[in-house]
C-alpha cells in the first residue's frame, strides 16, 4: 500500500516557465513533508520543506505547498532553468521529525525544454 | 551537506556471497539510514540507527543486517547476496535541528 504517491512519472516544462510537481498521501499521521531532488548517479538532494502547521513555504525559486484537508502538496519552480531537469521525490514522515525513516513516492522525472 | 561517504561505489558480485556497504560521517548526526533505490519504487527505508549500538528495521529488512560501532559509521550487511539485492543502496544522516535527512553518493550493488 504505497502511502505517498507520485502520479505523474516524467513532466515536461518549457524554459522560463512554471513547473509544478503533485504528491498525495493518504497516512494523515504525516506530519512533515519534504522534496529532494536528484540527478543520476548522484544522492537525493534536500531541496524543501514543509511541517504540516503550515500551508506554504517559499525559498527562492522553489515554493511548496500543502493542502491538508486534500492530503496533497505540491512543488513550484518559478522560472524553470535547465539545470532544474532531475527526479523529484516527496518523502513524508510521521511525528518525531522522521526520526524512524522517510516515506518516499516513486518520482517523478522533470524535463526542462529549451 | 552532511559529509557522508559511501563505500564502495560500486560493487559486483555472485549470488551466495557476503557483501558489506560502508557508511561514513563526519557531522556527528546521531540517525543514521540505510534506504534502497529501484525503478518504479522510490526509496525504501531498509534499516536505521538512532545510537551506537541502537538499531530497527525498515520497510524492507529481511536479508539485511546492520551494526553501528562508532557515531560515524554505519555498515549494512547482506549475509548472503541474492539476485533481488541488485540494487542502489543510499546512506542518510538526520539532523536533529531540521528534521531533515541527508544522502550520501550511493552504491551500485550488482548481484549476480
Amino acid at each position: 500500500d504505497q502511502q505517498v504517491k507520485q502520479n505523474s512519472p516524467s513532466l515536461s516544462v518549457q524554459e522560463g516557465r512554471i513547473s509544478i510537481l503533485n504528491c498525495d498521501y493518504t497516512n494523515s499521521m504525516f506530519d512533515y513533508f519534504l522534496w529532494y531532488k536528484k540527478y543520476p548517479a548522484e544522492g537525493p538532494t534536500f531541496l524543501i520543506s514543509i511541517s504540516s502547521i503550515k500551508d506554504k513555504n517559499e525559498d527562492g525559486r522553489f515554493t511548496v505547498f500543502l493542502n491538508k484537508s486534500a492530503k496533497h502538496l505540491s512543488l513550484h519552480i518559478v522560472p524553470s532553468q535547465p539545470g532544474d531537469s532531475a527526479v523529484y521525490f516527496c518523502a513524508a514522515s510521521l511525528s518525531g521529525g522522521g526520526a524512524d525513516g522517510l516515506t518516499f513516492g516513486k518520482g517523478t522525472h522533470l524535463i526542462i525544454q529549451p | 551537506d552532511a559529509g557522508i561517504t559511501q563505500s564502495p561505489r560500486h560493487k559486483v558480485t555472485e549470488t551466495g556471497t557476503p557483501v558489506t556497504l560502508r557508511c561514513h560521517q563526519t557531522e556527528n548526526h546521531r540517525y543514521m539510514y540505510w534506504y534502497r533505490q529501484d525503478p518504479g519504487h522510490g526509496l525504501r527505508l531498509i534499516h536505521y540507527s538512532y545510537g551506537v549500538k541502537d538499531t530497527d528495521k525498515g520497510e524492507v529488512s529481511d536479508g539485511y543486517s546492520v551494526s553501528r560501532s562508532k557515531t560515524e559509521d554505519f555498515l549494512l550487511t547482506l549475509e548472503s547476496a541474492t539476485s533481488s539485492q541488485t540494487s542502489v543502496y543510499f546512506c542518510a544522516t538526520r539532523d536533529r535541528v531540521t528534521d531533515t535527512q541527508y544522502f550520501g553518493p550511493g552504491t551500485r550493488l550488482t548481484v549476480l
